[in-house]
């Protein structure tokens, strides 16, 4: 089967950076993008970007242009999302969501992680 | 590009049908064929229930089907279950590499 294992719960200080990954199995990593969409709490769904393992290609939301990077590596089949500058409301659960064969959809997702920014 | 819109609740009871309406543009949902539908249950991971608007992935019940029709794309879910009570996200391919959410409908099967 196809499986998203994200890193654990972190806790940040305003301004710092995190780096979320994401542990892909069961399939080609090279093969599919890889999405990454957050929820803030008691809120819906944001996409925030994708990443082609393949090329190394990524595109991002015109929201988080600047301080969003995702990167992929292709020696571990791991996904990686980074955002900088962290303020209050980033606080969220970060999500990575494979595209589907037509990248139309996003049909696995990992189990989440909780980024909570506090001071 | 701004969020597609839901409303923010339905319900119905066991049995019954209802319908979560999710309106775009004609950059989004109007133009592309590319609408997809997730449900989340409380705290839990969301998950794939509709793509390209109308298809189903197997492991997901015929109770659930999509449409659209020009800027608006809906989700039915035919003979309620108590299961189905959960929250509902569309979502669209909105071009130039762009994908966009609704805000969600909470559903409440009464």
């Amino acid at each position: 089967q196809v499986h998203l294992v994200q890193s654990g719960a972190e806790l940040k200080r305003p301004g710092s950076s995190v780096k979320v990954s994401c542990k892909t199995s069961g399939y080609i990593f090279t093969q599919y993008y890889m999405h990454w969409v957050r929820q803030a709490p008691g809120q819906g769904l944001e996409w925030m970007g994708w990443i082609n393992p393949n090329s190394g290609g990524a595109h991002y939301a015109q929201k988080f242009q600047g301080w969003v990077t995702m990167t992929g590596d292709t020696s571990s089949d791991t996904a990686y999302m980074e955002l900088t500058s962290l303020k209050f409301d980033d606080t969220a659960v970060y999500y990575c969501a494979r595209g589907s064969l037509l990248n139309d959809a996003f049909d696995v997702w990992g189990q989440g992680t909780m980024v909570t920014v506090s001071s | 590009q701004s969020a597609l819109t839901q409303s923010p609740s339905a319900s119905g009871s066991p049995g019954q049908s209802v319908t979560i309406s999710c309106t775009g543009t004609s950059s989004d949902i109007g133009r592309y064929n590319f609408v997809s539908w997730y449900q989340q249950h409380q705290g839990k991971v969301p998950k794939l229930i509709i793509f390209e608007v109308t298809k189903r992935p197997s492991e997901v019940p015929d109770r659930f089907s999509g449409s659209k029709s020009g800027n608006t794309a809906s989700l039915t879910v035919s003979g309620l279950q108590t299961e189905d009570d959960a929250d509902y996200y569309c979502s669209s391919f909105a071009g130039n590499n762009n994908w966009v959410f609704g805000g969600g409908t909470k559903l409440t099967v009464l």
